[in-house]
């Protein structure tokens, strides 16, 4: 049950795109289109942002998407606002008996 | 609206016991699985444990497997974690979250975690 590997930190200045990573095997991200993303901030809840790979819940921006490529997924954030610095974590699913795995999280920095 | 509310964190010296409980409200209890994510001080979210609706299938990270026990009761909507042999790494805010799952020939895919609970604190420590 290894951990994703997603970048400690990203940045980007208000108005631009940042994109962030979650790689894994074939035997969770690679293997089932069942990974989502939440964002947290500070001493919040984490909150679902994408699901299934590139699903948007409702009430969610457009402005957040999601894309995977083999065994990698990214998330990305179009038009960056303040509000968007936040922790963000990928999560897969990881076959009958792992249930899920989770990425280590990655520190979203507005400029 | 569907509610969450975990209680039970506490103090608890090294290989000592906790219980912790998730009260549910706003959705059918029992037609959905239940799991257990923790997030240790300034650490990222960690899996932990999950049960199906029923309750007859449950799900253990390595790190807690033989130690901690998931439960519910559906007759009062209720998701339960048994802690045993409590170490200083389980330190962490444990987070009760409902899970949405494909379930289709027999398999069911865990998709996402749609609501998460506000989290109770377990400090482990002498």
């Amino acid at each position: 049950q290894s951990a994703l590997t997603q970048p400690l930190s990203a940045s980007g200045s208000p108005g631009q795109s940042v994109t962030i990573s979650c790689t894994g095997t074939s035997s969770d991200v690679g293997g089932y289109n069942y990974v989502s993303w939440y964002q947290q901030h500070p001493g919040k809840v984490p909150k679902l942002m994408i699901y299934e790979v590139s699903k948007r819940p409702s009430g969610v921006p457009d402005r957040f998407s999601g894309s995977k490529s083999g065994n990698t997924a990214s998330l990305t954030v179009s038009g960056l606002q303040a509000e968007d610095e936040a922790d963000y974590y990928c999560s897969s699913y990881a076959g009958s008996n792992n249930f899920v795995v989770f990425g280590g999280g990655t520190k979203l920095t507005v400029l | 609206e569907v509610q969450l509310l975990e209680s039970g964190g506490d103090f608890v010296q090294p290989g000592g016991s906790l219980r912790l409980s998730c009260a549910a409200s706003g959705f059918t209890f029992s037609s959905y699985a239940m799991s257990w994510v923790r997030q240790a001080p300034g650490k990222g979210l960690e899996w932990v444990s999950a049960i199906s609706g029923s309750g007859g299938s449950t799900y253990y990270a390595d790190s807690v497997k033989g130690r901690f026990t998931i439960s519910r009761d559906n007759s009062k909507n209720t998701l339960n974690l048994q802690m045993s042999s409590l170490r200083a790494e389980d330190t962490a805010v444990y987070y009760c979250a409902k899970v949405v799952r494909y379930c289709i020939g027999g398999t069911c895919y865990v998709e996402y975690f749609d609501y998460w609970g506000q989290g109770t604190l377990v400090t482990v420590s002498s």
